[in-house]
């Protein structure tokens, strides 16, 4: 079974600082995908930035990007000129890409805290 | 466009109690999946629905269910309400293609609803 695992529980940055986020993984799979969701206190899921497994370029997003690292099964999130509206919690998540297996595994998340 | 939508928002139940929980997905989506959020425990799959079947289930007892109807809102129904059941329920819909009778993965992503609150007392 795949795992995600997110080491840091909590995070804080100052206002239009970076930050970087870390996320691992496991799995046996060749073919997925990797997600980060951002879940501010409204509670809804947003996705922030997806990266294709097969992909060698990281994924960037405005101001979100990916160090994406196959080998060491490693997705990392930089968030650049952190905003106060940044401030959430950050899930990372896995994805198989085998026929029929949709379902997301998630990390169990870091609180992001920006500080003005 | 309407996201996904969640009803009800917040809800309190006793235990032993029986709950039903509502979710339309995207205009579009065909398939919706549901995930508890435990405090301290992280988002767990529940269940994925596509295109009415139950196409995958999580490590949970038989009393969490669920249905996806023909215009494609689900339902989960949670039978004899326990203390620990009290958590964040999301669902998320995504469209897939598909090829002969089993839905083919693909990179579109999967959009959340705001969740419904369930407290077990």
């Amino acid at each position: 079974a795949q795992t995600v695992t997110q080491s840091q529980p909590e995070m804080s940055v100052q206002e239009a600082e970076t930050v970087t986020l870390s996320c691992t993984y496991d799995t046996s799979e060749s073919d997925y995908y990797l997600f980060w969701y951002k879940q501010p206190p409204s509670r809804q899921m947003i996705l922030v930035i997806r990266q294709e497994a097969y992909k060698q370029q990281n994924a960037t997003e405005n101001r979100f990007s990916v160090n994406f690292q196959k080998a060491a099964k490693s997705f990392s999130l930089k968030i650049s000129d952190s905003q106060l509206g940044d401030a959430a919690m950050y899930f990372c998540a896995y994805r198989s890409g085998v026929q029929g297996a949709q379902k997301l595994v998630f990390g169990q998340g870091t609180r992001l805290t920006i500080n003005p | 466009e309407a996201g996904v939508t969640q009803s009800p928002t917040h809800l309190i139940k006793t235990r032993g109690q029986q709950v039903t929980l509502r979710c339309s997905p995207i205009s579009g989506h065909t398939s919706v999946y549901w995930y508890q959020q435990a405090l301290g425990l992280g988002l767990q799959f529940l269940l994925w629905y596509d295109e009415g079947e139950e196409r995958n289930r999580g490590n949970f007892p038989p009393r969490f269910s669920g249905r996806q109807f023909p215009n494609y809102s689900s339902e989960l129904n949670v039978n004899a309400l326990e203390l620990e059941d009290s958590a964040l329920y999301l669902c998320a819909s995504s469209f897939l293609s598909h090829r002969g009778l089993i839905p083919r993965p693909s990179n579109t992503e999967a959009f959340f609803g705001q969740g419904t609150r369930l407290t077990v007392v």
